[in-house]
């Protein structure tokens, strides 16, 4: 298994340019996330989806937006890119284990500058 | 909203030193889990402790979670360098939404050899 895989790597955007962070699990999880950490400031959620079809704001999801069409894909969409949204995005995903812990797998990480 | 504290923010030891990051809370959590970070890379699980009291061990690592499930530890015997990065912790929350975890900012360890 491939676990889960972000594309790109790297990334520079202009203020107002739009792109679209992608995330492939193939661990046949039902519950995805997107996470954004700066530095000092751990992992903030953004939005986190718990299956295909449903998704949800996590603590800051302005200027992002997600889909979930399928299990294996929750892309990250930001419309209108801005200087604090220039930080290190990381996806993950979970399955449902036992009652009081969802282990979460995280993907390498999108490192996004917003100039 | 419940917020995890980690201690001490930094931390730089020299190889063989023992050391102990603490991770604490107002709020009960119905597990913890810590993970490990590398540069350039996405946090790795270590190790996910759910029931208060519990202790788990994972080679020189002891991790323990608390009586009341307010905090845990994580204790590192003779650190070495291969053990140098983030270690966060992450609280699964009571009352139903657990599939979301909140976050400690972190402990940036550096194990000098």
């Amino acid at each position: 298994n491939a676990g889960v895989t972000q594309t790109p790597k790297f990334r520079i955007l202009k203020i107002g340019q739009s792109m679209t962070l992608q995330c492939t699990q193939d661990m046949n999880h039902n519950y995805m996330y997107w996470y954004r950490q700066d530095p000092g400031m751990g992992l903030k959620l953004i939005y986190y989806s718990v299956g295909a079809g449903i998704t949800d704001k996590g603590e800051v999801p302005n200027g992002y937006n997600v889909s979930r069409s399928t299990t294996e894909d929750f892309p990250l969409r930001l419309e209108l890119a801005a200087p604090s949204q220039t930080s290190v995005y990381f996806c993950a995903s979970s399955y449902p284990g036992t009652f009081l812990s969802y282990e979460q797998y995280f993907g390498p990480g999108t490192r996004l500058t917003v100039t | 909203t419940q917020l995890l504290e980690q201690s001490p923010q930094f931390l730089s030891i020299q190889e063989g030193e023992n050391l102990t990051v603490y991770c604490n809370s107002s709020s009960v959590f119905s597990s913890l889990q810590w993970y490990r970070q590398e540069p350039g890379e996405g946090p790795v699980l270590l190790v996910t402790v759910v029931t208060g009291g519990e202790v788990k061990k994972l080679k020189r690592l002891t991790f323990q979670f608390g009586d009341a499930r307010k905090d845990s530890s994580l204790h590192i015997t003779a650190a070495q360098p291969g053990d140098t990065g983030l270690y966060l912790c992450a609280g699964g929350n009571s009352g139903g939404s657990n599939y979301k975890l909140t976050f400690g900012k972190g402990t940036l360890l550096t194990v000098n050899p």
